[in-house]
């Protein structure tokens, strides 16, 4: 069955360290996206990508990384320049991203934790 | 820029209908999609309005009306299981379909 795998499920991160959270799909979507979603709130885009090896900041894109050098494959990482890191991160993608409104296809997240 | 208003929490019980309202301030404007999520789950897409008017899916009706700058989306036959979040979603302006998201609202269906 074709869907979008997170890894991992729960992650921490020490102090000044940089971690990267793995998002793949074998949907064969053009579009990626990374939303942080905090208690009580709504998702809050981070990073999309329409194409490969093409991507844009989002709203809230200070402190953090991503590369989209395949298709399936969006990984996104969380600096040490990310002073508040703690959130519920999801992945999503769509058939045309930003070029027709397809529905999003979300991962099943990962929670990061600062130790 | 965009900013959708929902409320936070809505209770029903079993068996009832309830709406679950939406109201948008955009510059520019394409159309209204709902989203649910369980609680640490994956958000799943329910519905989309592009056009003014009601769109029915089973159990789930979402309406849009683009003069009053609002949406809603009507749950029937209420189950213990549809308790959950539920977002919705406007696309963003300037020629780009991605969605901005609203704040959500946690939906309680009491037996």
């Amino acid at each position: 069955d074709g869907g979008i795998t997170q890894s991992p499920k729960y992650l921490f991160r020490k102090e000044g360290q940089n971690v990267t959270l793995s998002c793949e799909q074998n949907l064969n979507h053009d579009a990626m996206y990374w939303y942080r979603q905090d208690p009580g709130q709504g998702l809050r885009l981070i990073y999309y990508s329409q194409i490969v090896n093409d991507f844009q900041k989002g709203d809230i894109a200070e402190g953090y990384s991503v590369s989209r050098e395949k298709k399936e494959s969006f990984p996104l990482t969380v600096t040490s320049a990310q002073k508040n890191p703690t959130a519920f991160y999801l992945c999503a993608s769509s058939p045309q991203g930003a070029l027709s409104n397809q529905p999003q296809h979300f991962g099943d997240g990962t929670r990061l934790s600062i130790l | 820029g965009q900013s959708l208003e929902q409320p936070s929490e809505v209770t029903a019980v079993e068996g009832a209908i309830v709406q679950i309202n939406c109201t948008y301030q955009t510059s520019g404007f394409y159309g209204l999609s709902w989203y649910q999520q369980h609680d640490g789950g994956a958000p799943t897409f329910l519905s989309y309005n592009a056009l003014d008017g009601l769109e029915e899916t089973g159990r789930f009706s979402s309406f849009l009306s683009r003069s009053d700058s609002y949406g809603y989306l009507l749950l029937q036959e209420l189950q213990m299981k549809d308790s959950a979040s539920y977002f919705c979603a406007g696309d963003a302006s300037g020629g780009s379909y991605i969605p901005t998201f609203g704040r959500g609202t946690s939906l309680i269906v009491h037996p």
